[in-house]
Protein backbone atom coordinates (compact mmCIF):
# COMPACT_ATOMS: atom_id res chain seq x y z
CA UNK A 1 0.00 0.00 0.00
CA UNK A 2 1.11 3.63 -0.04
CA UNK A 3 1.31 5.98 2.80
CA UNK A 4 1.41 9.85 1.41
CA UNK A 5 1.87 12.64 4.25
CA UNK A 6 1.78 16.35 3.88
CA UNK A 7 0.44 19.22 6.53
CA UNK A 8 -3.04 20.09 6.62
CA UNK A 9 -2.56 23.61 6.33
CA UNK A 10 0.14 26.72 6.03
CA UNK A 11 -0.33 30.62 6.26
CA UNK A 12 2.11 32.92 4.51
CA UNK A 13 1.81 36.93 3.64
CA UNK A 14 2.03 38.25 0.34
CA UNK A 15 5.46 38.28 -1.46
CA UNK A 16 7.00 35.51 1.03
CA UNK A 17 8.39 32.07 0.41
CA UNK A 18 6.29 28.87 1.48
CA UNK A 19 7.90 25.00 1.28
CA UNK A 20 5.76 22.18 1.49
CA UNK A 21 6.83 18.74 2.42
CA UNK A 22 5.76 15.04 1.55
CA UNK A 23 6.56 12.04 2.30
CA UNK A 24 5.81 8.91 1.46
CA UNK A 25 5.83 5.01 2.03
CA UNK A 26 5.01 2.89 -1.00
CA UNK A 27 5.23 0.29 -2.55
CA UNK A 28 6.14 0.87 -6.02
CA UNK A 29 6.90 4.56 -6.78
CA UNK A 30 7.11 6.13 -10.88
CA UNK A 31 7.14 9.31 -9.79
CA UNK A 32 5.68 12.67 -7.71
CA UNK A 33 3.71 14.62 -9.05
CA UNK A 34 2.42 18.22 -7.02
CA UNK A 35 -1.84 19.40 -7.88
CA UNK A 36 -2.97 22.63 -7.17
CA UNK A 37 -6.55 23.02 -6.23
CA UNK A 38 -8.40 26.10 -5.94
CA UNK A 39 -12.00 26.09 -4.32
CA UNK A 40 -14.46 24.32 -6.16
CA UNK A 41 -12.49 23.36 -9.06
CA UNK A 42 -10.74 20.66 -10.84
CA UNK A 43 -7.15 19.81 -9.47
CA UNK A 44 -4.28 21.24 -12.13
CA UNK A 45 -0.86 19.72 -12.72
CA UNK A 46 1.98 22.04 -11.42
CA UNK A 47 5.29 19.74 -11.40
CA UNK A 48 6.73 16.17 -12.07
CA UNK A 49 9.78 14.65 -10.25
CA UNK A 50 11.21 11.23 -11.41
CA UNK A 51 14.76 11.36 -10.72
CA UNK A 52 16.70 13.06 -7.23
CA UNK A 53 17.21 16.70 -7.25
CA UNK A 54 15.58 20.42 -7.81
CA UNK A 55 12.87 20.65 -10.53
CA UNK A 56 12.47 24.46 -11.60
CA UNK A 57 9.75 26.01 -13.44
CA UNK A 58 8.69 30.10 -12.62
CA UNK A 59 7.78 30.71 -9.05
CA UNK A 60 7.14 26.93 -8.27
CA UNK A 61 10.16 24.49 -7.65
CA UNK A 62 9.74 21.01 -6.90
CA UNK A 63 12.40 19.02 -5.19
CA UNK A 64 12.81 15.20 -4.71
CA UNK A 65 14.72 12.14 -2.87
CA UNK A 66 13.84 9.27 -3.42
CA UNK A 67 15.92 7.40 -0.49
CA UNK A 68 14.37 9.51 1.93
CA UNK A 69 11.15 9.24 0.41
CA UNK A 70 10.05 12.73 0.51
CA UNK A 71 9.34 15.82 -1.67
CA UNK A 72 8.89 19.35 -1.32
CA UNK A 73 7.00 22.06 -3.36
CA UNK A 74 8.42 25.72 -2.96
CA UNK A 75 6.30 28.83 -3.91
CA UNK A 76 8.48 31.74 -4.16
CA UNK A 77 6.94 35.82 -4.42
CA UNK A 78 3.70 34.25 -3.36
CA UNK A 79 0.74 36.05 -4.66
CA UNK A 80 -3.03 36.01 -3.16
CA UNK A 81 -4.02 33.75 -5.88
CA UNK A 82 -1.82 31.28 -5.30
CA UNK A 83 -4.28 30.70 -1.89
CA UNK A 84 -5.35 26.90 -3.05
CA UNK A 85 -4.75 23.46 -1.87
CA UNK A 86 -1.32 21.67 -2.77
CA UNK A 87 -1.92 17.89 -3.46
CA UNK A 88 1.08 15.08 -3.22
CA UNK A 89 0.82 12.44 -5.37
CA UNK A 90 2.94 9.48 -6.09
CA UNK A 91 2.40 7.66 -9.23
CA UNK A 92 2.47 3.61 -8.60
CA UNK A 93 2.19 0.70 -10.43
CA UNK A 94 0.59 0.09 -13.44
CA UNK A 95 0.70 3.98 -13.78
CA UNK A 96 -1.88 4.59 -10.88
CA UNK A 97 -2.05 8.08 -8.86
CA UNK A 98 -1.97 7.96 -5.46
CA UNK A 99 -2.85 11.35 -3.41
CA UNK A 100 -2.34 12.94 -0.38
CA UNK A 101 -4.66 14.75 1.63
CA UNK A 102 -3.52 18.22 0.53
CA UNK A 103 -2.10 21.37 1.94
CA UNK A 104 -4.33 24.34 1.95
CA UNK A 105 -2.03 27.40 1.58
CA UNK A 106 -3.40 30.74 2.75
CA UNK A 107 -1.97 33.86 1.76
CA UNK A 108 -2.71 37.37 3.77
CA UNK A 109 -2.09 40.45 2.62
CA UNK B 1 -12.45 16.61 -27.26
CA UNK B 2 -10.24 19.11 -25.76
CA UNK B 3 -10.10 17.88 -22.06
CA UNK B 4 -11.74 15.84 -19.99
CA UNK B 5 -15.50 15.46 -19.64
CA UNK B 6 -17.74 15.17 -16.87
CA UNK B 7 -22.22 14.55 -16.89
CA UNK B 8 -23.98 15.91 -14.72
CA UNK B 9 -22.55 18.38 -13.32
CA UNK B 10 -24.55 18.15 -10.45
CA UNK B 11 -27.00 15.33 -9.59
CA UNK B 12 -29.47 15.22 -6.32
CA UNK B 13 -31.13 12.06 -5.67
CA UNK B 14 -33.17 10.64 -2.84
CA UNK B 15 -31.54 7.93 -0.51
CA UNK B 16 -32.46 4.59 -1.99
CA UNK B 17 -31.99 5.80 -5.76
CA UNK B 18 -29.22 4.42 -8.12
CA UNK B 19 -27.05 7.02 -10.15
CA UNK B 20 -24.66 6.95 -13.01
CA UNK B 21 -21.97 9.47 -13.77
CA UNK B 22 -20.20 9.92 -17.15
CA UNK B 23 -16.65 10.48 -17.89
CA UNK B 24 -15.70 11.33 -21.28
CA UNK B 25 -11.51 11.43 -21.21
CA UNK B 26 -9.13 13.24 -23.50
CA UNK B 27 -8.93 10.89 -27.04
CA UNK B 28 -6.42 8.78 -27.09
CA UNK B 29 -5.99 9.05 -23.43
CA UNK B 30 -5.56 4.89 -22.01
CA UNK B 31 -5.86 5.36 -18.00
CA UNK B 32 -8.42 6.57 -16.08
CA UNK B 33 -9.37 7.44 -12.86
CA UNK B 34 -12.35 8.16 -10.57
CA UNK B 35 -11.75 10.16 -7.27
CA UNK B 36 -14.05 11.18 -4.68
CA UNK B 37 -13.61 13.97 -2.65
CA UNK B 38 -15.77 15.22 0.46
CA UNK B 39 -15.95 18.96 1.60
CA UNK B 40 -13.09 19.78 2.81
CA UNK B 41 -11.06 16.52 2.32
CA UNK B 42 -8.30 14.80 0.14
CA UNK B 43 -8.50 12.95 -3.43
CA UNK B 44 -10.33 8.98 -2.07
CA UNK B 45 -9.03 6.94 -4.47
CA UNK B 46 -11.94 4.63 -6.44
CA UNK B 47 -10.57 2.82 -9.18
CA UNK B 48 -8.30 2.90 -12.26
CA UNK B 49 -8.68 1.57 -15.86
CA UNK B 50 -5.82 1.00 -17.91
CA UNK B 51 -7.88 0.10 -21.47
CA UNK B 52 -10.91 -1.54 -20.55
CA UNK B 53 -9.98 -3.44 -17.72
CA UNK B 54 -9.27 -2.53 -14.08
CA UNK B 55 -6.13 -3.35 -13.00
CA UNK B 56 -7.06 -1.55 -9.29
CA UNK B 57 -10.45 -1.26 -7.95
CA UNK B 58 -9.52 -1.36 -4.03
CA UNK B 59 -10.81 1.88 -3.51
CA UNK B 60 -14.43 1.50 -4.29
CA UNK B 61 -15.86 1.75 -0.32
CA UNK B 62 -18.87 -1.08 -0.53
CA UNK B 63 -20.26 -3.15 -3.64
CA UNK B 64 -22.96 -0.41 -4.18
CA UNK B 65 -19.89 0.85 -6.29
CA UNK B 66 -18.95 0.04 -9.65
CA UNK B 67 -17.58 1.16 -12.84
CA UNK B 68 -16.99 0.02 -16.49
CA UNK B 69 -15.24 1.43 -19.75
CA UNK B 70 -16.26 0.93 -22.95
CA UNK B 71 -14.05 1.08 -26.28
CA UNK B 72 -11.27 2.36 -24.11
CA UNK B 73 -12.93 5.43 -23.87
CA UNK B 74 -16.14 6.40 -22.05
CA UNK B 75 -16.56 5.03 -18.13
CA UNK B 76 -19.35 5.00 -16.00
CA UNK B 77 -19.58 5.05 -12.43
CA UNK B 78 -22.65 3.95 -10.82
CA UNK B 79 -23.79 3.97 -7.15
CA UNK B 80 -26.76 1.57 -6.30
CA UNK B 81 -28.31 2.07 -3.32
CA UNK B 82 -27.22 5.45 -2.80
CA UNK B 83 -26.84 6.32 1.24
CA UNK B 84 -25.95 9.89 2.03
CA UNK B 85 -22.42 9.49 2.90
CA UNK B 86 -22.38 9.26 -0.63
CA UNK B 87 -22.73 12.79 -1.09
CA UNK B 88 -19.19 14.39 -2.35
CA UNK B 89 -17.18 15.64 -5.33
CA UNK B 90 -16.74 12.81 -7.83
CA UNK B 91 -13.97 13.23 -10.13
CA UNK B 92 -12.65 11.38 -13.10
CA UNK B 93 -9.36 11.94 -14.32
CA UNK B 94 -7.11 10.37 -17.81
CA UNK B 95 -3.92 10.30 -19.13
CA UNK B 96 -1.31 8.96 -21.59
CA UNK B 97 -0.85 5.80 -19.07
CA UNK B 98 2.67 3.66 -18.96
CA UNK B 99 4.54 5.40 -18.52
CA UNK B 100 3.04 6.82 -15.72
CA UNK B 101 1.97 10.41 -16.83
CA UNK B 102 0.16 13.53 -15.17
CA UNK B 103 -3.78 12.91 -14.98
CA UNK B 104 -5.99 15.48 -16.67
CA UNK B 105 -8.87 15.61 -14.37
CA UNK B 106 -12.90 16.19 -15.66
CA UNK B 107 -14.78 19.32 -13.60
CA UNK B 108 -16.19 16.60 -11.04
CA UNK B 109 -19.84 15.27 -10.83
CA UNK B 110 -21.53 17.22 -7.29
CA UNK B 111 -23.64 14.60 -6.12
CA UNK B 112 -26.46 15.65 -3.31
CA UNK B 113 -28.03 12.68 -1.31
CA UNK B 114 -31.22 13.65 -0.15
Amino acid sequence: GQNIDQPTEMTATEGAIVQINCTYQTSGFNGLFWYQQHAGEAPTFLSYNVLDGLEEKGRFSSFLSRSKGYSYLLLKELQMKDSASYLCAVGGSWGKLQFGAGTQVVVTP
Amino acid sequence: GAGVSQSPSNKVTEKGKDVELRCDPISGHTALYWYRQSLGQGLEFLIYFQGNSAPDKSGLPSDRFSAERTGGSVSTLTIQRTQQEDSAVYLCASSPGQPVHEAFFGQGTRLTVV
